[in-house]
């Protein structure tokens, strides 16, 4: 099925630290969604961007929605322990959500 | 406000049984929708559900099927169990679904076929 490229797959960093990720697709969304998923739960929804061209921030996270509408980009700022995890970007078309593979945050202290 | 819940959490069932999971969303969503989830493939849309009708359904075989009711509560079944069956099954529920529609996750069903 269609998916989108998020990268990277993994990142090892220090506390700290900065993150960026992104995803990338060939096709145009109408909505980006970022997502945590702790093992064993569900992803949690971090920011939803509706408008190509947005900047949210939400605490040390903040999110763009591409200009493009092909593209998003997510960054941690200062990692703490909690931000272990893996996060997924999603694409909104029409009624369905189309994820990306996740990035697998470590964060050694 | 309560979450999205899903029941059971953990399941093992053996290949050629059926199994139905069972999914109610926040209240005052009217959306469903169902994934699985795979090392492998990732989160794969399985199908999604307003008020008591299918509205999008993804690429899996007829052995996965699904059903919502008056309440908003969602069904899915799967019949004939494969060992490639075995996945996380998350459900997420949404006001209206749809291209503005943020979708909240449940904890998920863990499903292991053997």
């Amino acid at each position: 099925g269609q998916q989108l490229n998020q990268s990277p797959q993994s990142m090892f960093i220090q506390e700290g630290e900065d993150v960026s990720m992104n995803c990338t697709s060939s096709s145009i969304f109408n909505t980006w969604l970022w997502y945590k998923q702790d093992p064993g739960e569900g992803p949690v929804l971090l920011i939803a961007l509706y408008k190509a061209g947005e900047l949210t921030s939400n605490g040390r996270l903040t999110a763009q929605f591409g200009i493009t509408r092909k593209d998003s980009f997510l960054n941690i700022s200062a990692s703490i322990p909690s931000d272990v995890g893996i996060y997924f970007c999603a694409g909104q078309g029409a009624q369905k959500l189309v994820f990306g593979q996740g990035t697998r945050l470590t964060i050694n202290p | 406000k309560a979450g999205v819940t899903q029941t059971p959490r953990y399941l093992i069932k053996t290949r050629g049984q059926q199994v139905t999971l069972s999914c109610s969303p926040i209240s005052g969503h009217r959306s469903v929708s169902w994934y699985q989830q795979t090392p492998g493939q990732g989160l794969q849309f399985l199908f999604e559900y307003f008020s008591e009708t299918q509205r999008n359904k993804g690429n899996f075989p007829g052995r996965f099927s699904g059903r919502q009711f008056s309440n908003s509560r969602s069904e899915m079944n799967v019949s004939t169990l494969e060992l490639g069956d075995s996945a996380l099954y998350l459900c997420a529920s949404s006001l209206t679904g749809g291209p503005q529609g943020e979708q909240y996750f449940g904890p998920g069903t863990r499903l292991t076929v053997t």
